[in-house]
């Protein structure tokens, strides 16, 4: 079966580092999605992909980056992790605008 | 730009009872609407979903009609179970734009 997958579940890291989220779909979808949830501000868009190639800054993108060489990957990396930073964050794939989105079981990341 | 409010919760029922979560919506044009329910611990799936006015998305007896007059799109289901128990999440997609998500609504159920 199809899916997405997240790694890794849990991180822990220290103030000022590189960290690096994974996202990995096997659904062929060209849109992907990268999303914080926090509580009080339900999901919150960090950036976005329709397509190899193509990345887009969504709602709060600053501190992050993305970067799609292929349809199944889109790593959200935190150039220098902030505690401002700790969330929960949720990957997402859709084939299309108006179409189902399907969701990663998502990260728990800790900055310390 | 777009916009999606929901009511705030948390909203505690006894189990069947009947619920009500507002939505409503602020875009150009005519949106997607979904509605997502994340269990504890889980990621988001959805729900149920209506892609034209007077459409009426429904799944697991949850039912919600996309009213363009009133921008509304609020989810209803008439007796909750307390496996329900979920934060439920009001969103649009319009072509050229994402997925936007309202800021979620916490359901308790109890027996």
């Amino acid at each position: 079966d199809a899916e997405i997958t997240q790694s890794p579940r849990h991180k822990i890291t220290e103030t000022g580092r590189q960290v690096t989220l994974a996202c990995h779909q096997t659904w062929n979808h060209n849109n992907m999605f990268w999303y914080r949830q926090d509580l009080g501000h339900g999901l919150r868009l960090i950036h976005y992909s329709y397509g190899v190639q193509d990345t887009n800054k969504g709602e709060v993108s600053d501190g992050y980056s993305v970067s799609r060489s292929n349809t199944e990957d889109l790593p959200l990396t935190l150039e220098s992790a902030a505690s401002s930073q700790t969330s929960v964050y949720f990957c997402a794939s859709s084939s299309g605008t108006g179409t189902e989105a399907f969701f990663g079981q998502g990260t728990r990341l800790t900055v310390v | 730009g777009n916009s999606v409010t929901q009511m705030e919760g948390p909203v505690t029922l006894s189990e069947e009872a009947f619920l009500t979560i507002n939505c409503t919506y602020t875009a150009t044009g005519y949106p997607s609407l979904f509605w997502y329910v994340q269990y504890p611990g889980e990621g988001l799936q959805l729900l149920l979903k209506a892609t034209k006015a007077d459409d009426k998305g429904s799944n697991k007896g949850f039912e919600a009609t996309y009213r363009k007059e009133t921008t509304s799109f609020h989810l209803e289901k008439g007796s909750v179970q307390v496996s329900d128990s979920a934060v439920y999440f009001c969103a649009l997609s319009q072509a050229g734009t994402a997925l936007i998500f309202g800021k979620g609504t916490t359901l308790s159920v109890s027996s």
